[in-house]
This record gives C-alpha cells, structure tokens and sequence, in this order.
C-alpha cells in the first residue's frame, strides 16, 4: 500500500486558517485520499476525502496537487475544538479497500 | 441518527484473563472494522467485515484475538488468555459499502487495562 508523510504537529492561532500537508509520492491512480481526525479520547471522525479535483465540505478543503503526489487539508478558520491529531490515508480501491492510520499530525491550537 | 455503539467503555482485567468487547453499527451498515490504537499510536486495523464475513484479518493476532459478526449486524472481540501488550483502546467502525468513496463512522472505544 502508498504510504503519506505527515510532519509531527503544527500550531496555529484561533481563528486563522490553517494548512496541513500530506506527501504520498508513490500514490498510485485509483488512490482515494482520506483525512480524519481525532480529538482528544475519542474516536476518529471523517473529514473530507478526494481523489484528483479539490474538495470542499463543511469541515474543511481539500487541496491536491496536480500530480497527486502531495495534498493539504485547509481549514479556514481554526477554532480551540480543531485542536486534535489529523491522519491523511490513501484509500486503494478494490475489494479489499482498507483505512490504514499512519501517526497523523498533531494540531495545537493556541487561543 | 445513532452512532456506533460500543461497550464497556473501560475494562481492567489481570493478565490471562479473557474479556470481550460489543459493538453496535450503524443501522445499515455493511462493513464493520474493529482497530486496537496503543497510546500514542495511530489506530491498526485488527479485522474488517463485509456483512457477516471476514475481509480482512491479516494483522488479528489469531491465536488470542477472535471476532465475529452475528446476522452481519452486531459484532464481538474477544481476548483470551490477554497479555500486558494488549492494554490499548479498542475502536469499532461501521461504514455503509466497503468502497473507497464511503465514510466510516467510529465508536468511543473501549478502554483495556491489563495488570
């Protein structure tokens, strides 16, 4: 399976927009790209997924680059309750499709 | 619309001792995940369900953990003898296809304590 490179946290401030990037170099085209996150002692939730166009949910956006090899969630304004551990998952589809967590990146959000 | 539901949410047992874990999909829901996520760690996939079969048990280590998902809607994990390497968080996931364009729902987790 493609593997993602995540940096180990990052910081923002309340209320402005954050960028966290994901590298998958070895992506191959029927790769999904997944990101979910997961707040403190709970369970992970879905963010957004995408697979060659941009994305944009209530959540966040979804930026993948042209060839693919690298992607960056976006949120526009980050709140206290963003503060959490953020995975980005290559989702290969077939009938075994799996979502396999690497160690994700984790946001601090500062007041 | 209810979420995933799993029970208990925190387990203390002794080491050789068996416990079992529930959980509750999504109404629904065909593909069911269970994933053990040690402190620190990012969740493994333990098994995957497809209805009632399995999809997917490759790193379930076979001869303590067993799963099954009755009727294809509820499911259990068990631990039998458990081992100190074993206290972790216990996750279930539901999702509606087995497909790259689904979403998959997690429960809370069960918490496992094992002295």
């Amino acid at each position: 399976d493609a593997k993602t490179t995540q940096p180990n946290s990052m910081e923002s401030n309340e209320e402005e927009p954050v960028h966290l990037p994901c590298n998958h170099s070895t992506i191959s085209g029927t790769d999904y790209i997944h990101w979910y996150r997961q707040l403190p002692s709970q369970g992970p939730e879905y963010v957004i997924h995408g697979l060659t166009s941009n994305v944009n949910n209530r959540m966040a956006s979804l930026a993948i680059a042209e060839d693919r090899k690298s992607s960056t969630l976006i949120l526009h304004r980050a709140t206290l309750r963003d503060a959490a551990v953020y995975y980005c998952i290559l989702m290969r589809a077939g009938a075994n499709s799996k979502l396999t967590f690497g160690k994700g990146i984790t946001l601090s959000v500062r007041p | 619309e209810a979420g995933v539901a799993q029970s208990p949410r925190y387990k203390i047992i002794e080491k050789r001792q068996s416990v079992a874990f529930w959980c509750n999909p999504i109404s629904g829901h065909a593909t069911l995940y269970w994933y053990q996520q040690i402190l620190g760690q990012g969740p493994k996939l333990l098994i995957q369900f497809q209805n009632n079969g399995v999809v997917d048990d490759s790193q379930l280590p076979k001869d303590r953990f067993s799963a099954e998902r009755l009727k294809g809607v509820d499911s259990t994990l068990k631990i039998q003898p458990a081992k100190l390497e074993d206290s972790a968080v216990y996750l279930c996931a539901s999702s509606f296809g087995q497909g790259t364009n689904t979403e998959a729902f997690f429960g809370q987790g069960t918490r496992l304590t094992v002295v």
